[in-house]
Formats: C-alpha cells, sequence, structure tokens
C-alpha cells in the first residue's frame, strides 16, 4: 500500500507485506534527508538517510528513494512486521543545523 | 546508558505558571535541539544551540528561553504557561556540521496545561 504523508494519514498493511510510506519535500536546496520512526510515548527514532547526491539507499528491511525532480521521498519496508507499527516522518535538512519535519505517517500493521 | 535524556517526563501545570525541562546528552555531540510536538503529531525546532551559542531561535514567545549551562545540557524555561504551551517537547542532539546530521531524541516531556 502506499500514502501520502500529509494530516497524519493512516497506512494499514498486512504482516509481511511491503509498505511504502511517501513524502513531499518543501525546498529544493535540501541536501539530506532523514527517515525516523516514533513508536506511542517516545521520541523519534532514526531509521534511514539520505543526502541529495544519491537517489537510493537501502538498509535492512528498508530502502529511501529520494527523486529531487519531483522533491520527492519514499521509505519501502520490506516484510512489513506488528513491530514496525508507528508513526513515520520525513524530515528535511536545509542546512540550518535544524530539521524540517513532514506531518507524518501513521503506519498500522494488521497480524 | 541514556543518549538523551528529559526530565520531566510528565508535567501538569496551571495557566501562569513558570517551569522548566531539563536535557542532557552523553553522547558528545556538540549541537542540541529543542522541538514542540503538537496534538497532531507535528513537529517543530524551537531552538539549536552548538557549543553552548544559541544559532536557531524560531519564531516562539519569548516566554520561552531555552539555556545552555555546557554542551551536554540544554534546559527550557517556560514562563507565565498558557493553554496553548500543552504539547510534547522533545529535546535532541547531534554531532554538528551545516547539514544537521543524525539527530538523536529524547523521550519527550509531556506538558499539559490547565
Amino acid at each position: 500500500g502506499e500514502s501520502v504523508g500529509l494530516h497524519l494519514p493512516t497506512l494499514s498493511v498486512q504482516e509481511g507485506d511491503n509498505s511504502i510510506i511517501n513524502c513531499a519535500y518543501s525546498n529544493s536546496a535540501s541536501d539530506y534527508f532523514i527517515w525516523y520512526k516514533q513508536e506511542s510515548g517516545k521520541g523519534p527514532q532514526f531509521i534511514i538517510d539520505i543526502r541529495s547526491n544519491m537517489d537510493k539507499r537501502q538498509g535492512q528491511r528498508v530502502t529511501v528513494l529520494l527523486n529531487k525532480t519531483v522533491k520527492h521521498l519514499s521509505l519501502q519496508i520490506a516484510a512489513t512486521q506488528p513491530g514496525d507499527s508507528a508513526v513515520y516522518f520525513c524530515a528535511e535538512n536545509t542546512g540550518r543545523r535544524a530539521l524540517t519535519f513532514g506531518s507524518g505517517t501513521r503506519l498500522q500493521v494488521q497480524p | 546508558d541514556t543518549a538523551v535524556s528529559q526530565t520531566p517526563k510528565y508535567l501538569v501545570t496551571q495557566m501562569g505558571n513558570d517551569k522548566s525541562i531539563k536535557c542532557e546528552q552523553n553522547l558528545g555531540h556538540d549541537t542540541m535541539y529543542w522541538y514542540k510536538q503538537d496534538s497532531k503529531k507535528f513537529l517543530k525546532i524551537m531552538f539549536s544551540y552548538n557549543n553552548k551559542e544559541l544559532i536557531i531561535n524560531e519564531t516562539v514567545p519569548n516566554r520561552f528561553s531555552p539555556k545552555s549551562p555546557d554542551k551536554a545540557h540544554l534546559n527550557l524555561h517556560i514562563n507565565s504557561l498558557e493553554l496553548g504551551d500543552s504539547a510534547v517537547y522533545f529535546c535532541a542532539s547531534s554531532q554538528g556540521g551545516g547539514t544537521g546530521g543524525e539527530q538523536y531524541f529524547g523521550p519527550g516531556t509531556r506538558l499539559t496545561v490547565t
């Protein structure tokens, strides 16, 4: 399934399926992007990052894709597990030494 | 061995009071931040300090005053609390550089103003 990270939408997937979470970023000058996972009652936790000179980066079960032409970022989670249920945020850095966060997408994994 | 810690975790207070939230990081980072997360989960930067020097101060009421006694600590003092200050406040740290780098977040302080 897919979702756009606006107004905290919810993406519901079955355990074992692949998840795709999308994000539109705002600043064409942004050169560094991060995906964070926030579980209930906890602070955001780093998942994966990518610099603007790359268009794809893979981690363990996660892949981030960057399309600078349309200012779009996506997070793909393979074989989604119940422990992946959380709110996911994309964040961009415009060189100001602080991150600008997107509005988040809630991922719900159904067992 | 917590990397970024905040106290208290919960803070309930009445309008008009003054309160402080403390943050400490043991990662040796040189940059620390305060973010505010509203009820819709939107995270927004408030302040950023690098080596005890204020480098980002977003449009935040001057009732909010950050204080960095050393580069491992960044405290947030709030005067004359208002209902709209109710939110979760997160402290974060990173190892500087112009691109910000990966930021490590604390567990958050949930402030409720009644």
